[in-house]
């Protein structure tokens, strides 16, 4: 079984540019979640979502942030424009969220560097 | 709101040692908890699950417990190895479906 796919790996932009990175959860799942980890903190949850529908994204900052997962499958989280707090590792995870079985499964995440 | 704190913060020990990761929650009406294993650069491996219902969970050398009423669940590594070094998250999920993180155990495992 295929696990959560990200890309770019690593990303380089300066301040005030934009940025957009992808996410292809595991086929089926319903639920897809962004993450934004900032060196040695927790994962802090931005956006998620149940097939496309958000359900929860109090924590994204929606001045800048965006996200949309079309037709219930990939995901793209963007930032317009950038600002050089936002250098972090970017985590997707998936989960099946079907007959109870909830264990979530996360991508190998996307560094962003913002300069 | 759920706030997740893992202690300790960092652990060194010597390899064949067992170890306790603590993590301790504040809103004991979840529905599951999620031990994660993070190495560096990496994004996050699930260790294990433990359902609400459940008290503890085994996996080879692990060993999660949880009381949800005390908002505690325990990790526990035995005879540990230099390739357990790595920082290890839980994260609980309330029954409103979000996921919360604690800030991680970082390990260290000296042959």
């Amino acid at each position: 079984e295929a696990g959560v796919a990200q890309s770019p790996r690593y990303k380089i932009i300066e301040k005030r540019q934009s940025v957009a990175f992808w996410c292809n959860p595991i086929s089926g799942h319903a639920t897809l979640y962004w993450y934004q980890q900032i060196l040695g903190q927790g994962p802090k949850l931005l956006i998620q979502f149940q097939n496309n529908g958000v359900v929860d994204d109090s924590q994204l900052p929606k001045d800048r942030f965006s996200a949309e997962r079309l037709k219930g499958v990939d995901s793209t989280l963007k930032i317009q424009p950038a600002k050089l707090e936002d250098s972090a590792v970017y985590l997707c995870a998936s989960s099946l969220d079907r007959g109870g079985n909830t264990e979530a499964f996360f991508g190998q995440g996307t560094r962003l560097t913002v300069v | 709101k759920q706030e997740v704190t893992q202690i300790p913060a960092a652990l060194s020990v010597p390899e064949g040692e067992n170890l306790v990761l603590n993590c301790s929650f504040t809103d004991s009406a979840i529905y599951n908890l999620q031990w994660f294993r993070q190495d560096p650069g990496k994004g996050l491996t699930s260790l294990l699950l433990i359902q609400s219902s459940q008290r503890e969970q085994t996996s080879g050398r692990l060993n999660a417990s949880l009381d949800k009423s005390s908002g505690r669940s325990t990790l526990y590594i035995a005879a540990s190895q230099p390739g357990d070094s790595a920082t290890y998250l839980c994260a609980v999920r309330n029954t409103g479906n979000q996921f919360y993180f604690g800030t991680g155990t970082s390990l260290t495992v000296i042959p």
